[in-house]
């Protein structure tokens, strides 16, 4: 079935550092692959998305790669702020369990951007 | 603003109870999503609705429930509440069904059982 692994967190770093964040999927088909942003006491929102392999999606400074060959989706971006401390979510379309168009998500990866 | 309203925001209940969530959809978005959120199990899909209609079920327990109504909203019941259902409950929206659509999320209900 459909699952989505990525890094314990939580992740801690100082301003203008640089950001990885380790994503790998298992899948059956061709899913399209997300990011997700979590800030303190909201929802999620979407921060970027890749719908094929070799896709780029980016946003806001954030980028990920649609890595068929590794099964990956690794997000990055280059010089952190503090306003980037947030939960981050990869996920990719479909659910195992059975036909539905939702997203299977990673359990999330705290990150926590020191000045 | 995700368009996604979700009441209440906090509920404070105790076991062998019930309650119902409510979420009211992104205005022209037929399908709804409900997810569990909790620190050891993450983000946990349960159910998804599609114009009134059951579209898909996740890892939703007997004791939970889901409608969606004829004006899009939808409720989440949980019956028979256990410590254990103890978690951050988001509804999501998409404006169709189908693989690879964005969602829109509400901010949450936080429920603690007692």
């Amino acid at each position: 079935g459909n699952s989505v692994t990525q890094m314990e967190g939580p992740v801690t770093l100082s301003e203008e550092a640089f950001l990885t964040i380790n994503c790998t999927y298992t899948a059956t088909g061709y899913p399209s692959l997300f990011w997700y942003v979590q800030y303190p006491g909201e929802g999620l929102q979407l921060l970027l998305k890749a719908t094929k392999a070799d896709d780029k999606g980016s946003n806001k400074g954030f980028e990920a790669t649609y890595r068929k060959e590794t099964t990956s989706f690794h997000l990055e971006k280059g010089s952190v702020q503090v306003s980037d401390s947030a939960v981050y979510f990869c996920a990719l379309s479909g659910y195992s369990g059975g036909g539905a168009d939702g997203l299977t998500f990673g359990k999330g990866t705290h990150l926590i951007i020191q000045p | 603003d995700s368009g996604v309203t979700q009441t209440p925001k906090h509920l404070i209940t105790a076991t062998g109870q019930r309650v119902t969530l409510r979420c009211s959809p992104r205005s022209g978005d037929l399908s709804v999503y409900w997810y569990q959120q909790s620190l050891d199990q993450g983000l946990q899909f349960l159910i998804q609705y599609y114009n009134g209609e059951e579209r898909a079920k996740g890892n939703i327990l007997e004791r939970f429930s889901a409608q969606q109504f004829p004006d899009l909203h939808s409720e989440l019941n949980l019956s028979s509440l256990e410590l254990g259902d103890s978690a951050l409950y988001f509804c999501a929206s998409s404006a169709v069904q189908g693989l690879g659509e964005k969602l829109f999320f509400g901010s949450g209900t936080q429920l603690s059982v007692l």
